[in-house]
């Protein structure tokens, strides 16, 4: 039973232009929600999280939207690098903030094309 | 940032051999430390929860005997694949929550384990 489900598995964009990636979850309870990025054979890096009481939070390049109702959440980079294509994953908190067991989506591959 | 590591980065040994891997926060204490595992191209699943001082938590249908945690001190967690076997081969993670500055979770650069 996947709780948290990235359905896109792969996405490409040029260079410049807006990259969006997408994240469903199934658990109401799940109130923190985080971003991270990963290369091969690499350990997944911290982008941004966001806190379920709010509805967006933003991070220089990187901006997370969180849709409650809809148990949706959208992560947004703007101009997008070359230097962005990894693996993205998102990942959800069932117990309450960032420090607590995580919960991965399948990851999104995104290709940033120069 | 905060700093995690992990060691060895690769093994590879024989099915039935015993295979430890250590998760070290640089910078910060963790009393807490989890284990993940990734197969290629899924997603990073849960396997444990480490504690220092006490008995790791394992997820639903991860064989505690099987693979053995111990948090040895409030820097070190260790991964031992007992009488490892080719479908124990995988990408394994450990992530530590640090709590006094960032409040975020640090993964380690993981450790790739084949088994033959």
């Amino acid at each position: 039973d996947q709780q948290v489900k990235q359905n896109s598995p792969s996405l490409s964009v040029q260079e410049g232009r807006i990259s969006i990636l997408n994240c469903d979850y199934t658990n109401s309870m799940f109130d923190y929600f985080l971003w991270y990025k990963k290369y091969p054979a690499e350990g997944p890096t911290f982008l941004i999280s966001i806190s379920s009481i709010k509805d967006k939070n933003e991070d220089g390049r990187f901006t997370v939207f969180l849709n409650k109702s809809a148990k949706h959440l959208s992560l947004h980079i703007v101009p997008s690098q070359p230097g962005d294509s990894a693996v993205y994953f998102c990942a959800a908190s069932p117990y309450g903030g960032a420090t607590n067991k995580l919960i991965f989506g399948t990851g999104t591959l995104l290709a940033v094309q120069p | 940032g905060a700093v995690v590591s992990q060691h060895p980065s690769w093994v590879i040994c024989k099915s039935g051999t015993s295979v430890k891997i250590e998760c070290r926060s640089l910078d910060f204490q963790a009393t807490t430390m989890f284990w993940y595992r990734q197969f290629p191209k899924q997603s990073l699943m849960l396997m444990a929860t480490s504690n220092e001082g006490s008995k790791a938590t394992y997820e639903q249908g991860v064989e505690k005997d099987k693979f053995l945690i111990n948090h040895a001190s409030l820097t070190l967690s260790t991964l031992t694949v007992t009488s490892a076997h080719p479908e124990d081969s995988s990408f394994y993670i450990c992530s530590a929550p640090e709590l006094q500055g960032t409040d975020t979770q640090y993964f380690g650069p993981g450790t790739r384990l084949t088994v033959l």
